[in-house]
């Protein structure tokens, strides 16, 4: 959805390395969440945040921090990358007004920490 | 724990024939209840969703969805596959009564041979 931008699209980097990761959206809406792929394991939710003061830890969210700057923009960082964060992340983006939260996802970042 | 299952890691089907992708969560409520589909390299685009109402919803594309109470299932159907359909297929399931936190199966990759 053009509506979720996110970048950088690829990102190769080696270990020990800080990394960020931003999602930018023009929705208008209030929430949003980081995701991360991994084959044969679906998505699983990192962090999430429902307005610019509440940020709240997701299943997997050891190794990770965000920011979450405006309502439109929200940062996932790598303090010290390490190989088995290698993985397609995803933001997405929701309306807590909307009927059955439909959550809306940007095109993704793939990350490859060697 | 809950948790969302789709059994079938892959799937192929000849176009044009039919095609049923199995979803199934535990849970004890009636959940809100999501398809996506992902095509190589996109992000996630909802298919259809549920939450309360008729149990056969209507999504895009030409798929619809059965929800089954009684199986805690969420089947995804379509009733002629098409070559474009190819693509992987997510599960999700909000436990949360519309909170916002969705839980992923592990997906079902879609192949279609012509």
């Amino acid at each position: 959805d053009a509506d979720v931008t996110q970048t950088p699209r690829n990102r190769i980097t080696k270990t020990g390395k800080r990394i960020m990761l931003e999602c930018s959206q023009t929705k208008g809406h209030d929430r949003m969440y980081w995701y991360r792929q991994d084959p044969g394991l679906g998505l699983r939710l990192i962090y999430y945040s429902f307005d610019v003061k509440d940020i709240n830890k997701g299943e997997i969210s050891d190794g990770y921090s965000v920011s979450r700057q405006a309502q439109a923009k929200f940062s996932l960082s790598l303090e010290s990358a390490i190989p088995n964060q290698t993985a397609l992340y995803f933001c997405a983006t929701s309306d807590r007004l909307a009927s059955l939260n439909e959550q809306f996802f940007g095109p993704g970042t793939r990350l490859t920490v060697l | 724990a809950q948790s969302v299952t789709q059994p079938d890691i892959h799937i192929t089907v000849s176009e044009g024939a039919s095609l049923e992708l199995r979803c199934n969560y535990s849970y004890g409520a009636t959940p809100y209840l999501f398809w996506y589909v992902q095509s190589p390299g996109q992000g996630l685009q909802l298919l259809l969703k549920y939450f309360s109402g008729d149990t056969l919803v209507q999504g895009i594309k030409g798929f619809e969805a059965e929800f089954k109470r009684s199986q805690s299932s969420f089947n995804l159907r379509k009733p002629s596959v098409h070559w474009s359909d190819a693509a992987e297929y997510f599960c999700a399931v909000d436990f949360t009564g519309g909170g916002n936190k969705l839980t992923f199966g592990t997906g079902t990759q879609l192949k279609v041979e012509l």
